[in-house]
């Protein structure tokens, strides 16, 4: 089968670091790609990650380790505007389609 | 480039009422993906599809089908109504078919079911 996991809710002060876990069993691995969704809005792409290692991006950073089928999303110099949910997704092998993990409800407080 | 659009944004049904939503894809793109998104259950996928062909179907009852148009424009339809349909519906668009590629997601149709 295949399985996503990702904590539920996490909460944050303005300024400080925060990373969000992900752990995914999938039939194959293709990409794992991490979104961005604010309340009442579309998911916005933040990150692919395919090989395993780190990928920056200004204040977001994707770490994979395909070994471990582990991926942490680590946000840097959080802003009130980071407070949303961010959820995980795995593209298998063998399907061809985005599993998503149900999320992860950041609340980043001043 | 104008990103995806979705029609209607909401949408009030009873039981039993069929529905259809629509979505225009980023221009140049040619993979469509629908996904319900519950409160409960997150994001799950329903279907894509790429050049009029469905490519890839979720665990979804058939009461759930879709199409797409040869200019990459998707509907989805949904028979027979139930509470539980009730949800946010979201479609992404992609250039290509199940690859790597970002999909890109609209602002979805939140529909209601009463």
């Amino acid at each position: 089968g295949q399985n996503i996991d990702q904590p539920t809710e996490m909460t944050a002060t303005e300024g400080a670091i925060v990373q969000i876990n992900c752990t995914y069993q999938t039939s194959g691995f293709n990409g794992l790609f991490w979104y961005q969704q604010h309340a009442g809005e579309a998911p916005t792409f933040l990150s692919y990650n395919v090989l395993d290692g780190l990928e920056e991006k200004g204040r977001f950073s994707s770490f994979l380790s395909r070994s471990k089928g582990y991926s942490y999303l680590l946000l840097k110099e959080l802003q009130m505007k980071d407070s949303a949910s961010y959820l995980c997704a795995v593209m298998g092998r063998n399907t061809d389609k985005l599993i998503f993990g149900t999320g992860t409800r950041l609340q980043v407080f001043p | 480039k104008a990103g995806v659009t979705q029609t209607p944004r909401y949408l009030i049904k009873t039981r039993g009422q069929q529905v259809t939503l629509s979505c225009s894809p980023i221009s140049g793109h040619r993979s469509v993906s629908w996904y319900q998104q519950t409160p409960g259950q997150g994001l799950q996928f329903l279907f894509e599809y790429f050049s009029e062909t469905q490519r890839n179907k979720g665990n979804f009852p058939g009461r759930f089908s879709g199409r797409q148009f040869s200019n990459s424009r998707s509907e989805m339809n949904v028979s027979t109504l139930e509470l539980g349909d009730s949800a946010l519906y979201l479609c992404a668009s992609s250039l290509s078919q199940g690859s790597t590629d970002t999909q890109y997601f609209g602002p979805g149709t939140r529909l209601t079911v009463l």
